[in-house]
Order: structure tokens, then C-alpha cells, then sequence
């Protein structure tokens, strides 16, 4: 059962576009909603997070929408570079109970910014 | 400061070995994630440790799987009797509590 859905799959874009990942959850106990960037070989990196009181959070060019009644939050990378290039994954956690703190991570998204 | 470290980096193993992954979280985060990650697929969890209390192992997909958090800092994952489809990247995260994660840059086990 895959909690958390993630598209597009593979994302190419020129340099200075704005790519858009989104993500779709059904579970209504999720409470907290990372995005991690993992680069080839290398652990996934903590991007942006969001809570669901929320509707939009901003940290430089990265940007995540929430929208809590269709229980869906996209990224969206302002003037995206080629150093962007990139995995991209969407996650969730569950409040409360003993699963308290696991991540449900979406099928991650493969961005390429061309030159 | 430092991050999560994992050791080794990889490891070749034959099918029917056991292996041990190693993770040494961020100092002071009192909780501790095991996730697994196929190749070109998203993160699995697998087994997380919060302090004290009684880990979570739902996660874990067979009884080979088995992991230990000692003093409440270095966690070992053991994989008895290795199959192939236990190829993957294994990847362990610490938190302060339980966000946000940060990640070690795993281990690659291949098992032949």
C-alpha cells in the first residue's frame, strides 16, 4: 500500500525554470511533511518541511504549497540550476502512537536542470 | 558538528552470509531510524529506537532482519542468511526527537 504518491517520475527542465513535484497522501494521521534532496551516492539531505496548519512555506528558492482538504503539497524550485539536478523525495509522518516519528517517503522524482 | 556516520560504505557478501551494519547517530538525538532503499526506488522503513522505549520494528521484512541500539547511541542492523533481494542501500537517520531527520550516506550491500 503506497501511502504517499509522487509525480512525475523524471523532470526535465532548462536553467532558470520552476519545476513542480507534487505529492498525494490519504492518511489523515500524517502531521509533518519533509521534502529531502539525495544527490548520486550520498545520504538524502533535508530540503524544506511543512505542518498541515499551514498553506505555503518558503526557504530561498524552494517552495512547498500544502493543501490540506485535497491532502496534497507539491515543490516548487524557484530559478532552478543545473546543481539542482537531483532525487527528489516527499515524506510524511504519522502523529502520535507507536509509530510516531517514521517517515512514509513518496517514489522520489529525478530532476535534470539543462545549461 | 558531525553527521550521521554508517559503516562500511559497502559490502559484497555471498548468499546465506550475515552481515552487520553499523550507524553512529548525531550526538545527543535520542532517536534512531533504519530505512532501506532499492535501487531506484523510494526509502523503506524498516526498525526506529526513540530513547528507552521498546523499538519499532514494523518494518522489518523477515525475522532475518534484527537491529540493537546500545548505550542509547550506536545502533547495529544484522541480516542473517543473506538473499539477493536483501540488495540495497541500507540508510540510518537521527533525530533530536523526532524531527526533523538527517541521514548518514548509507551502506551499499550487495549480495551475490
Amino acid at each position: 500500500q503506497q501511502q504517499v504518491k509522487q509525480s512525475p517520475q523524471s523532470l526535465i527542465v532548462q536553467k532558470g525554470g520552476i519545476p513542480i513535484i507534487n505529492c498525494a497522501y490519504e492518511n489523515t494521521a500524517f502531521d509533518y511533511f519533509p521534502w529531502y534532496q539525495q544527490f548520486p551516492g550520498k545520504g538524502p539531505a533535508l530540503l524544506i518541511a511543512i505542518r498541515p496548519d499551514v498553506s505555503e512555506k518558503k526557504e530561498g528558492r524552494f517552495t512547498i504549497s500544502f493543501n490540506k482538504s485535497a491532502k496534497q503539497f507539491s515543490l516548487h524550485i524557484m530559478d532552478s540550476q543545473p546543481g539542482d539536478s537531483a532525487t527528489y523525495f516527499c515524506a510524511a509522518r504519522e502523529k502520535g502512537g507507536t509509530s510516531y516519528g517514521k517517515l512514509t517517503f513518496g517514489q522520489g522524482t529525478i530532476l535534470t536542470v539543462h545549461p | 558538528g558531525a553527521g550521521v556516520s554508517q559503516s562500511p560504505s559497502n559490502k559484497v557478501t555471498e548468499k546465506g552470509k550475515d552481515v552487520e551494519l553499523r550507524c553512529d547517530p548525531i550526538s545527543g538525538h535520542t532517536a534512531l531510524y533504519w530505512y532501506r532503499q532499492s535501487l531506484g526506488q523510494g526509502l523503506e522503513f524498516l526498525i526506529y529506537f526513540q530513547g528507552n522505549s521498546a523499538p519499532d520494528k514494523s518494518g522489518l521484512p523477515s525475522d532475518r532482519f534484527s537491529a540493537e541500539r546500545t548505550g542509547g547511541s550506536v545502533s547495529t542492523l544484522t541480516i542473517q542468511r543473506t538473499q539477493q533481494e536483501d540488495s540495497a542501500v541500507y540508510l540510518c537517520a537521527s533525530s533530536p526527537q523526532t524531527s526533523p531527520q538527517y541521514f548518514g550516506p548509507g551502506t551499499r550491500l550487495t549480495v551475490l
